[in-house]
């Protein structure tokens, strides 16, 4: 079956440092690949995106590159802000037809400190 | 634009109680829908979808049920609630074709 694998948390980076998390996935054919974010009490809010191998996802500063041959969605940021600080998930969504339903990674904690 | 909204936001029920969380979506027809599931410090475990009116699919062998007796109308409920039920449930509908957007979330404590 699908599955995702996220390094585990949590992260904490001083503001303006570089951000990475790693994501890596399990899956049969070619999955659409998802970065939620979950803020403090809140629900799931999408940040990126990619449907197709090279594609590359970016959405506020935060990039991720759909790389098929490793199987691989890693999160980016080049300076986080204290306001980046949230959950992060890496997901996946299958191909078939009626369900079409996520695959999450289990979440990364990022903390950044000012 | 589309919506989704879930009630009650936070909820504190003794074990052996019942259960019913609503989610409704506004500005879509005929969405797929989807309850999931998030412990403490853990990821989303999908419990439900549904396809369409009365169409519902169970992921996991659990203490839940949900209906959906409207397009836009999707609910989740429990006849005797279990400490094990604790946990954030967050509804979701299909967009465009792959992504799914989630509701605010209902926090559960069964105590």
């Amino acid at each position: 079956g699908n599955s995702v694998t996220q390094m585990e948390g949590p992260v904490t980076l001083s503001e303006e440092a570089f951000l990475t998390i790693n994501c890596t996935y399990t899956a049969t054919g070619y999955p659409s690949l998802f970065w939620y974010v979950q803020y403090p009490g809140e629900g799931l809010q999408l940040l990126l995106k990619a449907t197709k191998a090279d594609d590359k996802g970016s959405n506020k500063g935060f990039e991720a590159t759909y790389r098929k041959e490793t199987t691989s969605f890693h999160l980016e940021k080049g300076s986080v802000q204290v306001s980046d600080s949230a959950v992060y998930f890496c997901a996946l969504s299958d191909k078939d037809t009626g369900r079409r339903a996520l695959t999450f990674g289990s979440g990364t904690r990022l903390q950044v400190q000012p | 634009s589309q919506t989704i909204h879930q009630w009650p936001a936070t909820l504190v029920q003794p074990v052996g109680s019942p259960l019913s969380l609503e989610c409704t979506v506004e500005g879509t027809s005929n969405p797929n829908l989807y309850w999931y599931r998030q412990a403490a410090g853990r990821g989303l475990q999908l419990l439900f979808y549904s396809v369409g009116i009365g169409q519902i699919s169970s992921e996991v062998p659990q203490n839940l049920s949900a209906s959906r007796p409207q397009d836009r109308q999707f609910i989740l409920s429990s006849k005797k609630l279990l400490l094990s039920d604790s946990g954030f449930y967050l509804c979701a509908y299909r967009g465009s074709p792959n992504e799914q957007f989630f509701g605010p979330g209902t926090r559960l404590t069964v105590l």
